[in-house]
């Protein structure tokens, strides 16, 4: 089955600095990559997701890139505020089996 | 639409008694997740449900753990006896369609404390 890994654990970064968290998956097949946000105490949110037929997706501050060769794909937060922080988990499925596996989650901190 | 609604949103109980957790999805939506949440484990797919018919339970940790969507629009997640281990937030979510075609929504959750 799928296995994704991410890192790094936790990041932190001054605000207005970019943040940058890596995701690797071990199913070939895997097609459909999201990346959720969840705050403390809260839900996970979907915040931006990629297919594979793309190389890379972007909205405002947010990025997200693939790498189906190498099998990784990351999310690129640019211009970091305060409000960013939150956990953020990858995640990993392919379409003909219908689950998702999640990374670990990588805990971010924007210090102001 | 309200999302997907999760009762209760807390619930502390003893080890050993029954705890049942509830589940709304979206309105529309052919697919139904459990998912538990703990610092040591991430977020763990439990079970999912297509079309009411649960389609992967392999992640359901043990016997004491169930689940059931009786109707399109309720599910129940079901541990008895309950351990202190199985202290976690659970969420439910759901999706138009299989999770490499659509977004999963998620749940407000179910923070379970078990003493």
């Amino acid at each position: 089955g799928e296995n994704v890994e991410q890192h790094p654990s936790t990041l932190s970064v001054q605000e207005g600095d970019s943040a940058v968290i890596k995701c690797t998956y071990s199913d070939s097949a895997s097609n459909y990559f999201p990346w959720y946000k969840q705050e403390l105490g809260k839900r996970p949110q979907l915040i931006i997701d990629i297919r594979s037929n793309v190389g890379e997706k972007k909205d405002q501050r947010i990025a997200v890139t693939l790498n189906k060769t190498a099998k990784h794909f990351s999310l690129h937060i640019t211009e970091t505020q305060p409000e960013d922080s939150a956990v953020y988990f990858c995640a990993a499925s392919n379409q003909g089996v219908d689950d998702m596996r999640f990374g670990a989650g990588t805990r971010l901190t924007v210090k102001p | 639409d309200a999302g997907v609604i999760q009762s209760p949103r807390h619930e502390v109980t003893e080890m050993g008694q029954e705890v049942t957790l509830r589940c709304k999805p979206i309105s529309g939506h052919d697919y139904l997740f459990w998912y538990r949440q703990t610092m040591m484990r991430g977020l763990e797919l439990l079970i999912y449900f297509n079309n009411n018919v649960p389609i992967d339970d392999s992640g359901m940790p043990e016997d004491r753990f169930s689940a059931k969507m009786p109707n399109a629009s309720f599910s129940t997640l079901k541990i008895q006896p309950s351990e202190p281990r199985d202290s976690a937030v659970y969420f439910c979510a759901s999706s138009l369609a299989a999770a490499g075609e659509e977004t999963q929504y998620f749940g407000p959750g179910t923070r379970l404390l078990v003493l």
